[in-house]
C-alpha cells in the first residue's frame, strides 16, 4: 500500500516568513495529493490539492508543487500570519484502484513566531 | 447549513466495554469514512462505506466494527474497548471519493481506561 512521509514534525517561522513543508510517497501510481490543515482543537480542512497532471498549483499566499519523478510533493506557504499556525497534513491517493481512502502524513505542526 | 455531526464529542471508559460512536450528515454524500487520529501519527483510516451495500476495511480495522444504517448514518464500534484505542476519532464524508474533498466531523475524543 501507500506510504506518505511528511518532513518536517515542527516547524517554527517568524510572521511574515515563508514556510515550506516536504512530503514523500511511495506508490508511483498516486495521482491524488491534497493538504488538510487542522487548527487546535478543530476538524482538518482541506486547503489546496493537486493532481498528478499539473506540476504546481497556487491560491493566494499557499501553493503546492508535485515532482513525479522524484515521487515528492510540497506545500508552500508565504508571509505567514498567526492564524496559519496549524497541523497541516499531506495525503496521497490513487483514484483508479477502486479502493478508497486517503493515506495521510503524520503531520507538521506549524508555529508562526510572532 | 450541510454538516457531518459525531456523538458523543467526549467518552470515557473501561476496558472491555463495548462502545459506539456515531456520525450523521446532511451533505447528502454517498461515501462516509472513519478516521483515527494519534498524536505523531496522522489519520489513519479504519472504515470506509460506498453506499449502504458496500462496507470497506482501512488500513487499522482490527478491534473496530461498522454499520451504515442508512445513507446519512455510519457507525464505528469497538465491541470489547483496551487502552490503545484510546484515540481522537473523525468521521467523514465525500462526494466523489478518494480523489475530492474530505468533510469531517468535529471528533470524538474516546479514552478507554
Amino acid at each position: 500500500g501507500e506510504n506518505v512521509e511528511q518532513h518536517p514534525s515542527t516547524l517554527s517561522v517568524q510572521e511574515g516568513d515563508s514556510a515550506v513543508i516536504k512530503c514523500t510517497y511511495s506508490d508511483s501510481a498516486s495521482n491524488y495529493f491534497p493538504w488538510y490543515k487542522q487548527e487546535l482543537g478543530k476538524r482538518p480542512q482541506l486547503i489546496i490539492d493537486i493532481r498528478s497532471n499539473v506540476g504546481e498549483k497556487k491560491d493566494q499566499r499557499i501553493a503546492v508543487t508535485l515532482n513525479k519523478t522524484a515521487k515528492h510533493f510540497s506545500l508552500h506557504i508565504t508571509e505567514t500570519q498567526p492564524e496559519d499556525s496549524a497541523v497541516y497534513f499531506c495525503a496521497a491517493a490513487y483514484s483508479g484502484g477502486g479502493a478508497d481512502g486517503l493515506t495521510f502524513g503524520k503531520g507538521t505542526h506549524l508555529i508562526i513566531q510572532p | 447549513d450541510a454538516d457531518v455531526t459525531q456523538t458523543p464529542r467526549n467518552r470515557i471508559t473501561k476496558t472491555g466495554k463495548r462502545i459506539m460512536l456515531e456520525c450523521s450528515q446532511t451533505k447528502g454524500h454517498d461515501r462516509m469514512y472513519w478516521y483515527r487520529q494519534d498524536p505523531g501519527l496522522g489519520l489513519r483510516l479504519i472504515y470506509y462505506s460506498f453506499d449502504v451495500k458496500d462496507i470497506n476495511k482501512g488500513e487499522i480495522s482490527d478491534g473496530y466494527s461498522v454499520s451504515r444504517q442508512a445513507q446519512a448514518k455510519f457507525s464505528l464500534s469497538l465491541e470489547s474497548a483496551i487502552p490503545n484505542q484510546t484515540a481522537l476519532y473523525f468521521c467523514a464524508t465525500s462526494a466523489v471519493g478518494v480523489t475530492g474533498e474530505l468533510f469531517f466531523g468535529e471528533g470524538s475524543r474516546l479514552t478507554v481506561l
